[in-house]
């Protein structure tokens, strides 16, 4: 079966400071990778996707980055953390494209102070 | 572009009474739809899905969602409440059908209380 895994599970960082969330997935190869964000009382935006390694696409422009070093491995960056960066960061991912549905990591709370 | 419309941000339901909640979609081609479930501080956890067939399709923990084509609507549904239903719940709809990044766009939420 397969598990996908998020870490630190929480973070509290001060504001200017670099920012590395981590995910990994087991059990499955070549996986669609997604980075979102859940800012307080708001829905899920999509910041980052991924369909195979060193191939990311933004989805809106923001103080982030995305890199996929490995098949498996997804990670988000910054080099300067803002007071807005704030938030519940969940990476996902998907078998293919065609089966459509995402599988949810446990997420990372990021509090930036 | 698809979008996802959830009415009403926060819904109270007694124990034992129906979970009714509303999702309505925009699309230009047949959807894929999901329902998702997050508790709180948890990652999101699927609930049920459309892509092809019977309509009205089961999820787990007794959930059930009805995909309405005429209405562009998928209603999600339990005909009993139940404590840990207390959550917060997303409905989805994948970008297109012929979408290669398998991209899904997420409505609002809508949280759930239950009261004994």
């Amino acid at each position: 079966s397969q598990t996908i895994h998020q870490w630190p599970a929480t973070l509290v960082q001060p504001v200017g400071s670099p920012l590395s969330l981590e995910c990994t997935v087991e059990g499955t190869s070549n996986p669609n990778l997604y980075w979102y964000r859940q800012a307080a009382g708001r829905g899920l935006q999509l910041l980052f996707y991924s369909v195979g390694i060193g191939q990311i696409s933004s989805e809106v422009p923001q103080n982030l980055s995305a890199s996929r070093p490995q098949d498996r491995q997804f990670i988000l960056s910054s080099k300067k953390l803002l007071l807005s960066d704030s938030g519940f960061y969940l990476c996902a991912w998907s078998f293919s494209a065609a089966s459509g549905e995402q599988f949810f990591g446990p997420g990372t709370r990021l509090t930036v102070l | 572009a698809q979008s996802v419309t959830q009415l009403g941000s926060h819904v109270s339901v007694s124990e034992g009474a129906l979970v009714l909640l509303r999702c309505n979609y925009s699309s230009s081609v047949p959807p894929y739809l999901f329902w998702y479930v997050q508790y709180p501080n948890q990652g999101l956890q699927l609930l049920l899905k459309y892509t092809t067939g019977a309509t009205l399709v089961k999820g787990i923990n007794g959930f059930e969602a009805e995909f309405k084509k005429s209405e562009t609507s998928f209603h999600l549904t339990k005909p009993s409440a139940h404590m840990s239903d207390a959550a917060e719940y997303f409905c989805a709809v994948r970008s297109s059908a012929t979408d290669s990044w398998g991209k899904l766009q997420f409505g609002a939420g809508t949280q759930v209380v239950v009261t004994p």
